[in-house]
């Protein structure tokens, strides 16, 4: 069964730093693209960052671009986002999902980890 | 940047209603548009790729039509479970996505 399972979120103050990982499980990741995906509270979903399958290119919202960083360690399957310079705009669930094999949309989502960012 | 559009933002259907929610993107994204389901504290689930493409295990009552700018998810008999909010999103351009602002489908 495929499945991702996202860790790593939590309170942190403004200005610092948090990484989330997703967990990989059902397949393997350096196989599929990936994407993280956030949701402010009661807000809608929007886009953060994507990895390609080959782990060569990386892409990233206008929001988080030179603060946030997206990688992988294909020795443990898993997914990271390196969240820098964290902002209270910041604040979200932050889903990891799976991006379909040889297309563009993503297909399996993790339950999501909660980022709280205070002052 | 491709923005998107839903309406409406919210609906109000009672149990075998036909409902229709509509997308707009800012410029054409040829087919490249999926919907997704959002239930309270659950993760989002595919519902529909490639503007008109059911999701395995998705049911049939589930479709989707469009292609350029205009986009539309039809639920053909709203059913209990079909209470969520549905999301659009393209993918036109690769690995940088935008989903749509959301559509609230509840109880009339």
């Amino acid at each position: 069964e495929v499945q991702v399972l996202e860790s790593g979120g939590g309170l942190v103050q403004t200005g610092g730093s948090l990484r989330l990982s997703c967990v990989a499980s059902g397949f393997t990741l350096n196989t599929y693209a990936m994407s993280w995906v956030r949701q402010a509270p009661g807000k809608g979903l929007e886009w953060v960052s994507s990895l390609s399958s080959s782990g060569t290119s990386t892409y990233y919202s206008g929001s988080v671009k030179g603060r946030f960083i997206i990688s992988r360690d294909d020795s443990k399957n898993t997914l990271y986002l390196q969240m820098n310079s964290l902002r209270a705009e910041d604040a979200a669930i932050y889903y990891c999902a799976r991006v379909r094999y040889g297309d563009f949309f993503c297909d399996s989502w993790g339950q999501g980890t909660l980022v709280v960012v205070s002052s | 940047d491709i923005q998107m559009t839903q309406s409406p933002s919210t609906l109000s259907a009672s149990v075998g209603d036909r409902v229709t929610i509509t997308c707009r993107a800012s410029q054409s994204i040829s087919n490249w548009l999926a919907w997704y389901q959002q239930k309270p504290g659950k993760a989002p689930k595919l519902l529909i790729y490639k503007a008109s493409s059911l999701e395995s295990g998705v049911p049939s009552r589930f479709s989707g039509s469009g292609s350029g700018t205009e986009f539309t998810l039809t639920i053909g008999s709203l059913q209990p479970d079909d209470f969520a909010t549905y999301y659009c999103q393209q993918y036109n351009n690769f690995l940088i996505f935008t989903f749509g602002p959301g559509t609230k489908v509840d109880i009339k």
